[in-house]
Parts: structure tokens; sequence; C-alpha cells
């Protein structure tokens, strides 16, 4: 099965700032990768999919990139609301494996 | 308004069985692939089973297979995860996502609020 990793597993970062998650598969996915937010205590929620689409209502600040093995969410400017852990998911095919999940906290 | 509404959480001891639900409303349920994703207290979130809208392509996590059936009812607008031989490994808030419209594979835009399952003696 292709494996998914994240890095890094936790992040503190000031307000304003531009932070950036990177996830990696195993091996090629093309451009099959959803990126999710999971607030404290929250359901995930969808930011990203086909690895660069933003999903309505999401605000712009966020955005993703890559395709094949290597992916990035960028977040243009961190706000405190996006104290969040973030998961990549590929989809290409099954298992639809999620990975281990980004923790971005406020400094 | 799209919405997803788990149930049937609960208690049970090692080697149990139950059956979760999720009623789907606000969107066209039997045109749409449906997944169950699992996740541990305190841990990250686990794809556990897949079933495409006609029933006709369903998938497993190896850590279910064997022991979970992912069934649909299109005429009820329902998805349902029977869960047999429970183990402590188990434990955890089950949700149901939507999938993407079609037999295909998606990203999951829309998640109910899960049931927890707690398995332990």
């Amino acid at each position: 099965d292709i494996q998914m990793t994240q890095s890094p597993s936790s992040l503190s970062a000031s307000v304003g700032d531009r932070v950036t998650i990177t996830c990696r598969a195993s091996q090629g996915i093309s451009n099959y990768l959803a990126w999710y937010q999971q607030k404290p205590g929250k359901v995930p929620k969808v930011l990203i999919y086909a690895a660069s689409t933003l999903q309505s209502g999401v605000p712009s600040r966020f955005s993703g990139s890559g395709s094949g093995t290597d992916f990035t969410l960028t977040i243009s400017s961190l706000q405190p609301e996006d104290v969040a852990t973030y998961y990549c998911q590929r989809y290409n095919s099954a298992p639809f494996t999620f990975g281990p999940g980004t923790k971005v906290d406020i400094k | 308004e799209v919405q997803l509404v788990e149930s049937g959480g609960g208690l049970v001891q090692p080697g149990e069985s139950l059956r979760l639900s999720c009623a789907a409303s606000g969107f066209t349920f039997s045109s749409y692939t449906m997944n169950w994703v699992r996740q541990a207290p305190g841990k990250g979130l686990e794809w556990v089973s897949y079933i495409s809208s006609s029933s006709s392509t369903i998938y497993y996590a190896d850590s279910v297979k064997g022991r979970f059936t992912i069934s649909r009812d299109n005429a009820k607008n329902s998805l349902y995860l029977q869960m047999n031989s429970l183990r402590d490994e188990d434990t955890a808030v089950y949700y149901c996502a939507r999938g993407c419209g079609g037999d295909c594979y998606g990203d999951f835009d829309y998640w109910g609020q899960g049931t927890l399952v707690t398995v332990s003696s």
C-alpha cells in the first residue's frame, strides 16, 4: 500500500506568518490528494482537493500545490482561527490513506 | 443542506458486535460514494471502508477486513457499518463521509458529527 507522511508533525508560528506543511506519498498519486483541517473537538473539513483546488468557502490564504509524490499546504498569513490539525489524504486508489497529521498552533 | 447523522455507537465488550447507521439528507444519496472513517481518542484519522453508489464496489482497511461489513440502502438514504468481533483497538469516533458523485474516487466533502464506539471489558 502507498504510505503517506507529513512534516513537520507540529509547528508553532506567529499570527501573520506564512506556514508550509509537506505531505509525501511513497508512490506517485498524480494529483489525487486532499487536505483537511480538524479544529479541536470538531469534525474534519476539506480545504483542498485535487492537490490544488480550493474547496468552496475556504479562505484564500489556504493553497495547495504538488503532484506525484510531493505536496504542500500553505497558509499565507496564519490566523488564530487556523489553530488545528491538518491531514493530507490520497484517494487515487483504496486504501484512501490519511497522513499522520500536522498540529498547528499560535506562538 | 447536506446532512449526515450517525447513530448506533456505544459501549460493548471485546468480541461483541455493533451496527452503525448514517442517515443522509439534502442530496441525492444514491448518486454518491460513501465512506466510514474513524478516529481513536487523541489519534489521527483512519479510513475504514468505501462503498460505491450502486454498492458494486466495496473496499476495507486491512485492520477491519473480515470483521466489518459496509452496506447502504439507497431507498432509505442510509449507510451502515456492521462491526463484528470488536477489539479494544476499534475504540474510536466513527464518521460517515460523503465521497464523489458516481462510481469514482474523490475527497470527502461532507462529514457527520460522528458516533463513539467504545470496546472495553
